[in-house]
């Protein structure tokens, strides 16, 4: 079956250091993957896609890569802020997929002063 | 301002109630989408739209019905069928442009809870 995961366990990091969220599928030939941030009560916000023939995407303090030979992204926050706190989410945009996005659960970040 | 909002914030239904929740979006978008998200789980997509009075059921329709009379609105009604209705429901929007690359943008979202 296709199924999409992403970490349930919320993640704690220390303020200043990197943190990094996993997402991994399997059995979809994803075209795109997006990341998501979702604070609580709140609906998502993007915040990077990557396509399938790209290996890292960057945006500020914010990396993505994208491995489809492990079936996996990773999401890095460099030099995390409390502010960072929040719900991440992955989401895969696959050739057939008729503009729906399959979304992972997220997995909750937490950044400790 | 752009975006997309939603109404109400809260909502309480009844048993045996139909509900409606209203979607608005001024960003000139083709296509919109109602999500439904229950803690531990990803957004399911209830129904989606790619063009006015046109829509598709997605994963979870049963319970739900929609309508897309005009390009700025997507109304979703919460029938008394669903029977385990409680949950954050999530509308968004995006272009609608073929071959994929669809950011989408999302509303607030309603929190529907059964009395």
């Amino acid at each position: 079956s296709q199924k999409i995961e992403q970490n349930s366990e919320a993640l704690n990091i220390q303020e200043g250091k990197t943190a990094t969220l996993t997402c991994n599928y399997t059995n979809y030939s994803p075209a795109y993957l997006q990341w998501y941030r979702q604070d609580p009560g709140r609906g998502p916000v993007f915040l990077l896609l990557i396509r399938e023939n790209e290996k890292e995407k960057r945006k500020e303090r914010l990396k993505v890569t994208f491995d489809t030979t492990l079936k996996q992204s990773l999401f890095h926050i460099t030099a995390s802020q409390p502010a960072d706190s929040a719900t991440y989410l992955c989401a895969l945009d696959t050739e057939d997929s008729n503009y729906q996005l399959i979304w992972g659960a997220g997995t909750k970040l937490i950044i400790k002063p | 301002d752009g975006g997309i909002t939603q109404s109400p914030k809260y909502l309480f239904r009844k048993e045996g109630q139909n509900v409606t929740l209203s979607c608005e979006q001024n960003l000139n978008h083709d296509a919109m989408y109602w999500y439904r998200q229950d803690p531990g789980q990803g957004l399911r997509l209830i129904y989606y739209s790619q063009i006015v009075n046109d829509f598709q059921k997605g994963d979870i329709a049963e319970g739900y019905s929609v309508s897309r009379e005009k390009k700025e609105s997507f109304p979703l009604t919460v029938t008394s069928a669903q029977k385990n209705p409680t949950a954050f429901y999530l509308c968004a929007s995006s272009r609608g442009l073929a071959g994929g690359q669809e950011t989408q943008y999302f509303g607030p979202g309603t929190r529907l809870l059964v009395l």
